[in-house]
């Protein structure tokens, strides 16, 4: 069973737009939501990350949405430049299980300039 | 500080031979991490050691082993290799929650 669902798989967006990337999860017991960017030749890279205590962070142009109740979070790329344009990744894990991530699928971004 | 360092960055191997693959974390970290890549699988964890101690493992077949040495470095081993483990084989090394990845060792089983 798949724990961590993403959407859109692919992802197109002007630049200046606002980019969305969403996320559904199974296990309510997670306590920590990541989200990595990933570029080409490259391993992930820690963008922005929440926890079930707050329903929102934002760290400059990112901002990270989350609804405990429904079991989702989501992306927000305020301001989309063609430097975004990378593959993210979703991730939750509980704190007590040593660092075991699950992660979604990816969503690859283009940012059209 | 440097980060965490991959080696070999390339592979090419052919089906039934093993692989050895190497990994040294950020300096100060004693966890360390390490996940397949795959386009069909996404991401997905293999196993973490802490102090030279497997803590948590993945549902991987046991070709796939760990070990992890008192200085923090990790070696991942693959015997018997299959087609179907060609991958990007990343290692993602922690203090407290956050990991931070290497560039990943890109396996090509032939």
């Amino acid at each position: 069973q798949q724990q961590v669902k993403q959407s859109p798989q692919s992802l197109i967006v002007q630049k200046g737009g606002i980019s969305i990337i969403n996320c559904a999860y199974e296990n309510t017991a997670f306590d920590y939501f990541p989200w990595y960017q990933q570029f080409p030749g490259k391993g992930p890279a820690l963008l922005i990350a929440i926890r079930p205590d707050v329903s929102e962070k934002k760290e400059g142009r990112f901002t990270i949405s989350f609804n405990k109740s429904a079991k989702q979070f989501s992306l927000h790329i305020m301001d989309s430049q063609p430097g975004d344009s990378a593959t993210y990744f979703c991730a939750a894990s509980l704190t007590y299980n040593f660092n075991k991530f699950y992660f979604g699928s990816g969503t690859k971004l283009n940012v059209k300039p | 500080k440097a980060g965490v360092t991959q080696t070999p960055r390339y592979l090419i191997k052919t089906r039934g031979q093993q692989v050895t693959l190497s990994c040294s974390p950020i300096s100060g970290h004693r966890s360390v991490s390490w996940y397949q890549q795959t386009p069909g699988q996404g991401l997905q964890f293999l196993f973490e050691y802490f102090s030279e101690t497997q803590r948590n493992k993945g549902n991987f077949p046991g070709r796939f082993s760990g070990r992890q040495f008192s200085n923090s470095r990790s070696e991942m081993n693959v015997s018997t290799l299959e087609l179907g483990d060609s991958a990007l084989y990343l290692c993602a090394s922690s203090y407290g929650e956050t990991q931070y990845f290497g560039p990943g060792t890109r396996l090509l089983v032939l």
